[in-house]
């Protein structure tokens, strides 16, 4: 079965280090997209993309990055983490199809000390 | 600019009854899209429901059903027949179809049934 997974589940982190998340899907979809979830304030945008090569910024970019090299992965940086970067984040992606909903991954739990 | 509005933090509704929890959005487009999703507490996201914005009827998948009332820029989710099962967090999500192809959420609701 197709699937969209991310990696790590769980990560702790110190301020100033660089971290990626992994996202990978098998959907063959050409959207994806990162949220980050923080109690009050539902899902936030960070980037997105449309396909290979094409990335774009969210609502809530200051601090992230993402590269899309292929069709099934889109990876998520933070160059210099901070704490105010500690939250759950949600990978996603969807096609154009109707109701083209989002399929999400587990969502990765990052903690920055 | 996109938004959604959840005003609703939190609402307890008993076994076995129906709930409406509310959803108003905000857009400049004629074409656009509806969702929403179930958070239970283990995290993951569970897709619900999706309305059209050109759907006359109103979507409805088994106990979901969703009220769109496309001039007041409303779309609420009733749940029939609540079961201990659907305590959770539940969040309104909007597309639009041209432009950007971004989805938005709203802050969601936790909702809570009670036995």
């Amino acid at each position: 079965d197709a699937e969209i997974t991310q990696s790590p589940r769980h990560k702790i982190t110190e301020t100033g280090r660089q971290v990626t998340l992994a996202c990978h899907q098998t959907w063959n979809h050409n959207n994806m997209f990162w949220y980050r979830q923080d109690l009050g304030h539902g899902l936030r945008l960070i980037h997105y993309s449309y396909g290979v090569q094409d990335t774009n910024k969210g609502e809530v970019s200051d601090g992230y990055s993402v590269s899309r090299s292929n069709t099934e992965d889109l990876p998520l940086t933070l160059e210099s983490a901070a704490s105010s970067q500690t939250s759950v984040y949600f990978c996603a992606s969807s096609d154009l199809s109707t109701p083209g909903e989002l399929f999400f991954g587990e969502g990765s739990r990052l903690t920055v000390l | 600019a996109q938004k959604i509005t959840q005003t609703q933090p939190g609402m307890f509704v008993q076994e076995k009854e129906a709930v409406t929890l509310d959803c108003t959005y905000d857009t400049s487009d004629q074409s656009y899209g509806l969702f929403w999703y179930k958070q239970p507490s283990s995290g993951e996201m569970i897709f619900l429901i999706y309305q059209g914005s050109y759907d006359e009827q109103n979507a409805t998948e088994g106990r979901y059903s969703l009220n769109f009332q496309k001039a007041r820029k409303s779309a609420n989710l009733v749940i029939s027949a609540s079961q201990l099962g659907d305590s959770a967090m539940y969040f309104c999500a909007m597309r639009e179809v041209s432009g950007t192809y971004k989805y938005i959420f709203g802050t969601g609701t936790r909702l809570k049934v009670l036995a």
